[in-house]
């Protein structure tokens, strides 16, 4: 089985702009979540997908969004990026919830906000 | 509140040395504990997950401890290579009640040395 995918892999942006990652989980996978990671912060939870439907959140503002769609493919908008929104944003995904089985970590899209 | 503690923050040990990796949680209700190795740049992958009535799981060279009544857990990494220097994450989830998430500790950084 293929693993988890994410594109872009690099992004370049600046100050004020949105951008808009993507994310394939393993097939037959359901649940997709986004996590930021940074390196003072290591990895803070966003938001998780399960079956089109958001099921949980974290806390981040609202310029962060996603979605999910019917093959399970998920997307993540950040709009009016700040300097701080720099990081390795990384998808999972699992069969069931993802409090209730292992995860499994895309490569991750690393954002570059200038 | 729910918290997830590792220590040591990095360690620096020879290759072919033996160590161990605390993880002490608050989470609760316990649903399961996952140990994560991350390798610089890319995305997590999971070494183990427990559950309550498991109190050790092992993956190759990877022995994981789980003392539930204590909130503690371990991973014993035997033999050390090269190849695992890599940042090592706790994770702790809680039951599903509601929106419950996973609560990720900050990680060990861990540099085997020839």
């Amino acid at each position: 089985k293929a693993g988890v995918t994410q594109t872009p892999r690099y992004l370049i942006k600046t100050r004020g702009q949105q951008v808009t990652l993507s994310c394939s989980p393993i097939s037959g996978h359901r649940s997709v979540s986004w996590y930021q990671q940074t390196p003072g912060q290591g990895l803070q939870f966003l938001f998780e997908y399960f079956s089109e439907t958001q099921r949980n959140k974290g806390n981040f503002p609202g310029r962060f969004s996603g979605r999910q769609f019917s093959n399970s493919r998920s997307e993540m908008n950040v709009s009016t990026l700040e300097l701080g929104d720099s990081a390795l944003y990384l998808c999972a995904s699992s069969s069931r919830l993802a409090n209730q089985e292992t995860q499994y970590f895309g490569p991750g899209t690393r954002l570059l906000v200038l | 509140k729910n918290q997830v503690e590792q220590s040591p923050q990095s360690l620096i040990i020879l290759e072919g040395k033996n160590c161990t990796l605390q993880c002490n949680y608050t989470v609760s209700p316990f649903s399961n504990l996952r140990w994560y190795k991350q390798d610089t740049g890319r995305g997590p992958v999971s070494l183990t997950i427990m559950t309550f009535s498991e109190n050790t799981k092992s993956n190759g060279r990877y022995t994981a401890t789980l003392d539930a009544d204590t909130k503690q857990s371990s991973l014993h990494i035997t033999a050390s290579q090269l190849s695992d220097s890599a940042s090592y994450i706790c994770v702790v989830s809680a039951r599903n009640t509601g929106f419950q998430k996973l609560v990720f500790g900050t990680g060990t950084r861990l540099l085997v040395s020839p």
